[in-house]
């Protein structure tokens, strides 16, 4: 399956900051990534779909203003949490789907504490 | 949009074969069935995929019934490292446009 590596895998903030997290794709070009949120004991919640080229397509309740993504490349794309607060602290993971593919492969997520 | 329904939990003994049954009476003509394993504080693995019948892979077993609105995860033999949540996620739309939406996922404890 397709490899799929995130960066940092944890970082520690102070309320207000920004915080950027990248998603690569490692062996094969991904037109679609996902960003995805997942809080403790939960299940993942679609943030965001990230589209190569073209504008990040936000869930609704998601503020696009305060979760920047860009896509700008066939193998990279980053999450940017604008002015976080305590209440973003999560675990963010992305996701890809390669071209002629209908398989979801995740990175291995990153911890963001936001004190 | 397709919800999916699993267990909450489940335990198993080790050695044991495991069934792990995943609901999805909305699925679409063209959606696929992909299940994932996550353990705590990574991101989840993928297992298995499939559209009908039945798919074997060297890790599990995906048994897909004619109406497609479930699905069974079987994994044989369990062990303690296969101790985490399992999570089936039917994908709707194509390339572009794709609604994905990850239900609550089944908890997996394998006793010694």
């Amino acid at each position: 399956g397709a490899v799929v590596s995130q960066h940092p895998s944890w970082v520690i903030c102070k309320s207000g900051t920004s915080v950027k997290i990248e998603c690569r794709s490692l062996d094969f070009q991904a037109t679609t990534m996902f960003w995805y949120r997942q809080f403790p004991k939960q299940s993942l919640m679609l943030m965001a779909t990230s589209n190569e080229g073209s504008k990040a397509t936000y869930e609704q309740g998601v503020e696009k203003d305060k979760f920047l993504i860009n896509h700008a490349s066939l193998t990279l794309s980053t999450l940017t949490v604008t002015s976080a607060h305590p209440e973003d602290s999560s675990f963010y993971i992305c996701s890809e789907i390669g071209t002629g593919t209908d398989t979801q492969y995740f990175g291995p997520g990153t911890r963001l504490t936001v004190l | 949009l397709a919800k999916t329904t699993q267990p909450i939990s489940m335990d198993s003994y080790e050695g044991q074969e495991v069934n792990i049954t995943c609901s999805h009476n909305n699925i679409a003509t063209n959606d696929y069935i992909t299940w994932y394993q996550q353990f705590p504080s990574q991101g989840p693995r993928f297992i298995i995929q499939g559209y009908k019948t039945k798919v074997t892979n060297e890790v599990a077993s995906l048994f897909i019934p004619a109406d497609r609105k479930s699905s069974t995860l079987s994994l044989p033999r369990v062990s303690l490292s296969d101790t985490a949540v399992y999570y089936c996620l039917v994908a709707e739309g194509g390339a572009g446009s794709y609604q994905l939406t990850f239900g609550k996922g089944t908890k997996l404890s394998v006793i010694p």
